[in-house]
Order: C-alpha cells, then structure tokens, then sequence
C-alpha cells in the first residue's frame, strides 16, 4: 500500500453532469498529480499542483479543474461530462524535490 | 511532441522465465525515467527510476537499464513468478525538477503462465 487514498472507488454518472473526485495524500507529501487511464491505455497527465497551486497541465480542456487543500489533500473536479470521459482516475502524491511518486487506487468513473 | 513507445505490447511467458521489455522515448528535456508495474484496476507501483546518470538499476528481480543516447530502457524481469503477471509502464519525465510533466507508455501486458 502507498498510503494515498482515492473516493470514491467507483461512480457512474450521466452525460453533461458534474463530478468530484478526491485524493488524499501520504502524509508528508505536498504535491500531488492527477491522470486520466483510459481502457488498456497508459494514463494521461493531467494536471499537477504544489503546495495549493497548480503547477503544471496536460493538454485537457478547462471543464477538467482541481484544488489541493492546505492539509495536502486534492479534488478532480469535472464538468458537462462527456463518454469519453469514462476512464480510471488515478491520483499521485509526491514530496517536492524527489522524484518518487506515489499513486492512489484510482476512481472508476462510467459515464452514460 | 513527447511520446513514450513500448515493445511488446504483449508477452506470455511460462513461470520460471526470463524477459525483457523495452521502452524507447522522444521527451525533452530528459529529467528520469521510471518504470511502473499496474496490476488491473489497480495504482502503478514504481519499481524502478533513473536519472540521466544512471545506466542500470536493480529491484529485487527486476533490473532496468537505460541508455540516454539513443533514448532506448529495457525492464528484465528474471525467474518469472505468476505475481509477475501484471501492465508494465514505461514513464519518462521532462524538465529538471520533480514536477516535470510525465509522458506515458501505453505499457505491455505481461501474462505469465504456470
């Protein structure tokens, strides 16, 4: 286990809802990564943040946003869902300075 | 643009085994090199990560080389165990710090048989 949780372990939604998805980090940890898995694909970067600021995006439109709380903890916030946004959503957690990084269990999202 | 490329995309082996992966990028700037194993519907677990430095790296029964020339990583795995079986993901960051953004393989599906 890395000690990185993800909520829930799976969801279903309907096209064109909203969806938050959280992470919690191993404790320590003050940065944390998130990517989209797509089925028997390798996951998709899509945005990084470092101490409660972004620091990095991969190419997803805006409708893909996220927040890092001061305790370190993250969401994934997703709007107007498409299909194509049904995928694994994996979260990963790191200490800034060392490469490590440390992934969560992931979040099953389907959307019909 | 950033691309990670793996070979095979498959592999069975028999348990007892040797096997090699391999793992050829074009990211820029080079920063590591790491490579990840996913079991299904799981988190990758890292098994190994290399620096520009570094030319091979050991883990337990996994042993990854990297050759910063011609851009090429090979994962061998020795003596095979059914635990084995597994997504094994090649994943190459850019930058010069730990928050360079990662580039992905889309990883190779090793089954391995008793």
């Amino acid at each position: 286990e890395t000690g990185v949780t993800q909520s829930p372990t799976h969801l279903i939604k309907t096209r064109g809802q909203q969806v938050t998805l959280r992470c919690s980090s191993q404790s320590g940890h003050n940065t944390v990564s998130w990517y989209q898995q797509a089925l028997g694909q390798g996951p998709q970067f899509i945005f990084q943040y470092y101490r409660e600021e972004e620091n990095g995006r991969g190419n997803f439109p805006p409708r893909f946003s996220g927040l890092q709380f001061p305790n370190y903890s993250s969401e994934l916030n997703v709007n107007a869902l498409e299909l194509d946004d049904s995928a694994l959503y994996l979260c990963a957690s790191g200490r800034g300075g060392s490469y490590e990084q440390y992934f969560g269990p992931g979040t099953r999202l389907t959307v019909t | 643009k950033n691309q990670v490329e793996q070979s095979p995309q498959s592999l069975i082996i028999l348990e007892g085994k040797n096997c090699t992966l391999q793992c050829n990028y074009t990211v820029s700037p080079f920063s590591n090199l790491r490579w990840y194993k996913q079991d299904t519907g799981r988190g990758p677990v890292s098994l190994t990560i290399m620096t520009f430095s570094e030319n091979t790296k050991s883990n337990g029964r996994y042993t990854a080389t990297l050759d910063a020339d011609t851009k090429q990583s090979s994962l061998h795995i020795t003596a095979s165990q059914l635990s084995d079986s597994a997504s094994y993901i090649c994943v190459v960051s850019a930058g010069g710090t730990s928050y360079g953004k990662l580039t992905f393989g889309q990883g190779t599906i090793l089954t391995v048989h008793p």
